[in-house]
């Protein structure tokens, strides 16, 4: 049973505008989640993390947004640009313990 | 980019054959880890290391054995591989820091295992 979900395989945007990926939990206690980019036949790279005491973390183009009570977080990449094509998991964890991973979200950033 | 690597990067065997992956970090994380990726499933855990010879089972244990006599080095067995365990192999290391709320993990660049 998926633990993690990101329920939109694919997505498509124009460069320069907002990507927004998505990703839903079921686990009430799960307290931290992470964001990874990967690239085809390379291994998975960090992208950005939030922990359950903040609602919204940043860097750089990249924020993620955390809604505790809907069980629901987003990564938002502004603006897009080519290079941001990839594709994209969410992964969650309880206290850093075993972490599970969505399926996936192939972004695609049109030039 | 955390000092990972993995051998081989590719394999293929036989159902039935013995195979050990090897992931070798040069970063001295306490944590290591064996996921595989399959389409439909995204990344899932099979073993874990959070020290010298101390490992735990993950979400897909069945099947696979590991080891970690050296810091540096976790190795993955599968005794007698089968057509199912076709996959991509990921190591990933982390050096949890509780009281930072710092968990997160590196991976190294996978291994492609094909069971025919």
């Amino acid at each position: 049973d998926q633990q993690v979900k990101q329920n939109s395989p694919s997505l498509s945007v124009q460069e320069g505008r907002i990507s927004i990926l998505n990703c839903d939990y079921t686990n009430s206690m799960f307290d931290y989640f992470l964001w990874y980019k990967k690239y085809p036949a390379e291994g998975p790279t960090f992208l950005i993390s939030i922990s359950s005491i903040k609602d919204k973390n940043e860097d750089g183009r990249f924020t993620v947004f955390l809604n505790k009570s809907a069980k629901h977080l987003s990564l938002h990449i502004v603006p897009s640009q080519p290079g941001d094509s990839a594709v994209y998991f969410c992964a969650a964890s309880e206290a850093g313990n075993q972490f599970y991973f969505g399926t996936g979200t192939s972004l695609t950033v049109i030039p | 980019d955390a000092g990972i690597t993995q051998s081989p990067r590719h394999k293929v065997t036989e159902t039935g054959t013995p195979v050990t992956l090897r992931c070798h970090q040069t970063e001295n994380h306490r944590y290591m880890y064996w996921y595989r990726q399959d389409p439909g499933h995204g990344l899932r855990l099979i073993h874990y290391s959070y020290g010298v010879k101390d490992t735990d089972k993950g979400e897909v244990s069945d099947g696979y054995s590991v080891s970690r006599s050296k810091t540096e080095d976790f190795l993955l067995t599968l005794e007698s591989a089968t057509s199912s365990q076709t996959s991509v192999y990921f190591c990933a290391i982390s050096n949890p820091i509780r009281d930072l709320r710092s968990y997160e993990q590196y991976f190294g660049p996978g291994t492609r295992l094909t069971v025919t």
